[in-house]
């Protein structure tokens, strides 16, 4: 697609449950991100993919927070046991380089976002 | 760990008054540095960004951004905002082009 995909938009679900979401990064974009804002809070990094594989899983709040990426396209960022304090937007990004920061003119671009709200 | 703050959280301006929001960032070694705007109900998008060189970079709408390397320093500038600059922005520098740090952004009220 044009751009960075998510789904769901919305989701609502009850305390304890599993959830997954979703992103269709840019056809091509070899990076790809997970971020989530939590209300009043700032972006927060959650894991990083290269392709398949996910340099820096460094974000992950907890052992309840999983993510895949298969393909070298779609990922999956998996919540289980799902508490009230994962209530945040999940944002997706991907960019064409392996390192978005560097002077190869790289841009980030941002998905939607997925609202969870934990119940 | 790299570290970034911004240092206001909810700014309020009137209309074609002058505009500085302070970034400042903790780490000493490369850097790419990057600002983000999140207009009311939409996604974040890319306002401006610093790789090398000229350390006054010109974004979209009219933004501008100064890098002191000397003071960890990236403030965004803009002579003359607008009711429709009311928005979030991010300050977001990038370390050694791995991933990016994102500050904890201020909120801009531009009053008509």
């Amino acid at each position: 697609g044009a751009g960075v995909s998510q789904s769901p938009s919305n989701k609502v679900t009850e305390k304890g449950k599993d959830v997954e979401l979703r992103c269709d990064p840019i056809s091509g974009h070899t990076a790809l991100y997970w971020y989530r804002q939590s209300l009043g809070q700032g972006l927060e990094f959650l894991i990083y993919f290269q392709g398949n594989s996910a340099p820096d899983k460094s974000g992950l709040p907890s052992d309840r927070f999983s993510a895949e990426r298969t393909g070298g396209s779609v990922s999956t960022l998996t919540i289980q046991r799902t508490q009230q304090e994962d209530s945040a937007v999940y944002l997706c990004a991907s960019s064409l380089g392996p390192y978005p920061g560097t002077g190869v003119g790289n841009t980030i671009y941002f998905g939607e976002g997925s609202w969870l709200t934990v119940v | 760990a790299q570290s970034v703050s911004q240092h206001n959280h909810h700014v309020i301006l009137s209309e074609a008054a002058s505009l500085e929001l302070g970034c400042n960032y903790s780490y000493g070694g490369t850097v790419n540095l990057f600002w983000y705007v999140q207009y009311p109900g939409q996604h974040l998008q890319l306002l401006l960004k610093y790789f090398s060189g000229d350390p006054l970079v010109k974004g979209i709408k009219g933004f501008e951004a100064e890098f002191i390397k000397s003071k960890f320093s990236f403030n965004l500038r803009k002579p003359s905002v607008q009711w429709s600059d009311t928005a979030e922005y991010f300050c977001a520098p990038c370390q050694d082009g791995q991933n990016f740090v994102f500050g904890p952004g201020t909120r801009l009220s531009v009053l008509p």
